[in-house]
């Protein structure tokens, strides 16, 4: 079943902070979340496991409530290149390497 | 990760002929699969392409209209089949490189445009 994302677009001034959230209505193994920009590939941004530590780097992290089956993207101090659509792949369970993907949140960081 | 290529990078097919897209990795990944994204779409997962044994099949695809093959753990193909207006997509392959890894990482894709 395909997670739901929210919110469906954000747009944010330089600076500003931002969440995208991802839920499930099944139990989730993993959560990926990537950032596809216009015309390009989706590309990683990281992986949260059942189980495993909340991650991040500099401004950009994320958790994975595992009881509510929810996981949340942070995005602090937005810069221009962080436009884009987010998506959230969940996985169901350990060894199960497919991906259901959301609908994707578009983000646009203006000046 | 992993570098991956796809060829062709686009396509403008006539309806009823079919496209052959190919997926090459720089190194021995563990699971291929393909994806479809429709126009301003999500991703979704078409097949996982497994080396030297049929693909498997997501709900709602099947093998006569998608055919692929994984000869060796750096390759695989899809062929989309029998063309109609409404398989213009772009299809993206993707990778999982490691054994004890779940990251997955997508290729360039290929824009399938069928008139």
């Amino acid at each position: 079943q395909q997670p739901v994302q929210s919110p469906q677009a954000v747009i944010l001034r330089e600076g500003e902070d931002a969440v995208i959230n991802c839920s499930s209505s099944k139990a989730l193994y993993s959560v990926h979340w990537y950032r596809q920009k216009h015309g390009e590939a989706p590309v990683f941004l990281m992986i949260l496991l059942k189980g495993g530590e909340q991650k991040g780097h500099e401004k950009i992290s994320a958790s994975f409530n595992e009881k509510k089956q929810q996981s949340s993207l942070y995005l602090t101090a937005s810069q221009l290149s962080y436009s884009g659509t987010y998506f959230c792949g969940t996985g169901s369970g350990a060894g199960s390497y497919q991906l259901t993907f959301g609908k994707g949140t578009k983000l646009s960081v203006i000046p | 990760s992993a570098v991956i290529s796809q060829k062709p990078s686009r396509d403008i097919c006539q309806r009823g002929t079919s496209l052959t897209i190919q997926c090459q990795v720089d190194s021995q990944v563990t699971m291929m699969f393909w994806y479809r994204q429709q126009p301003g779409q999500s991703l979704t997962l078409i097949a996982t392409a497994n080396q030297g044994s049929e693909a498997t099949y997501e709900s709602g695809f099947v093998i006569d209209k998608f055919p692929i093959s994984r000869p060796n753990l750096t390759f695989s193909t899809l062929t989309v089949s029998n063309l109609s207006p409404e398989d213009s997509s772009i299809y993206l392959c993707s990778v999982v490189p490691g054994l004890h890894s779940y990251e997955q990482y997508f290729g360039p894709g290929t824009r399938l445009t069928v008139t």
